[in-house]
């Protein structure tokens, strides 16, 4: 089946710094990534789309200079949380799905708690 | 815009029993897709079931099944001989009819817990 990996699955950062989180199809090539947030016990918040090449369409209230999204090739796309703090301590989740596909594939999920 | 809502927050069920979980929603369209995805503690996202609005034939995937009325535009998710490996968060999600590119829409989720 087609399999999405994120990395890190952990990470803890300090207030002020930026981490990246990467998002990989594996096993197919994924024409679209789409990034999601998601607190305990919550459903799952888009924060934005993005398609391989072009800019990141980013969902109301995301902040895009703070959350930079690069969607450089058809298996990579990657979320930089740029000057972080810690209300942006969540966990993180992308998912991928080529042309024609009808269901979206999701990694596994980061963890990110800034100190 | 499309809404998807889960109206339970909470089941329960007794293992080996059968559970229903509840999902409405809410579109113009006439194509789509409707999904659940199931999340346990590991937060993984795992795709119990899928089921394209056009086929009136409810997708059954071995002990999972659902009841889809288009008219009433509800979606419900019967698991069958339920197992401890089942409890876990259960989400319905919406998709539109597109080649790719379309977002999910999520309800808010529904707890399982399964008893032994």
């Amino acid at each position: 089946g087609a399999v999405v990996s994120q990395h890190p699955s952990r990470v803890i950062c300090k207030s002020g710094t930026s981490v990246k989180i990467e998002c990989r199809s594996l096993d197919f090539q994924a024409t679209t990534m789409f990034w999601y947030r998601q607190f305990p016990k919550q459903s799952l918040m888009l924060m934005a789309t993005s398609n391989e090449g072009s800019k990141a369409t980013y969902e109301q209230g995301v902040e895009k200079d703070k959350f930079l999204i690069n969607h450089a090739s058809l298996t990579l796309s990657t979320l930089t949380v740029t000057s972080a703090h810690p209300e942006d301590s969540s966990f993180y989740i992308c998912s991928a799905n080529w042309q024609g596909a009808g269901e979206q594939y999701f990694g596994p999920g980061t963890r990110l708690t800034v100190t | 815009a499309q809404t998807v809502t889960q109206s339970q927050p909470e089941m329960s069920v007794q293992e080996a029993e059968t559970v229903t979980l509840s999902c409405t929603y809410d579109t113009s369209e006439s194509d789509y897709y409707l999904f659940w995805y199931k999340q346990p503690p590991s937060r993984q996202m795992i795709l119990v079931i899928r089921q394209e609005a056009y086929k009136q034939q409810n997708a059954t995937e071995n002990r999972f099944s659902v009841n889809f009325q288009k008219a009433a535009k509800s979606f419900s998710l019967k698991i069958s001989d339920s197992q401890l490996g089942d409890a876990a968060m259960y989400f319905c999600a919406y998709r539109r009819w597109e080649t790719s590119g379309s977002r999910l829409t999520f309800g808010e989720g529904t707890q399982l817990t399964v008893n032994p």
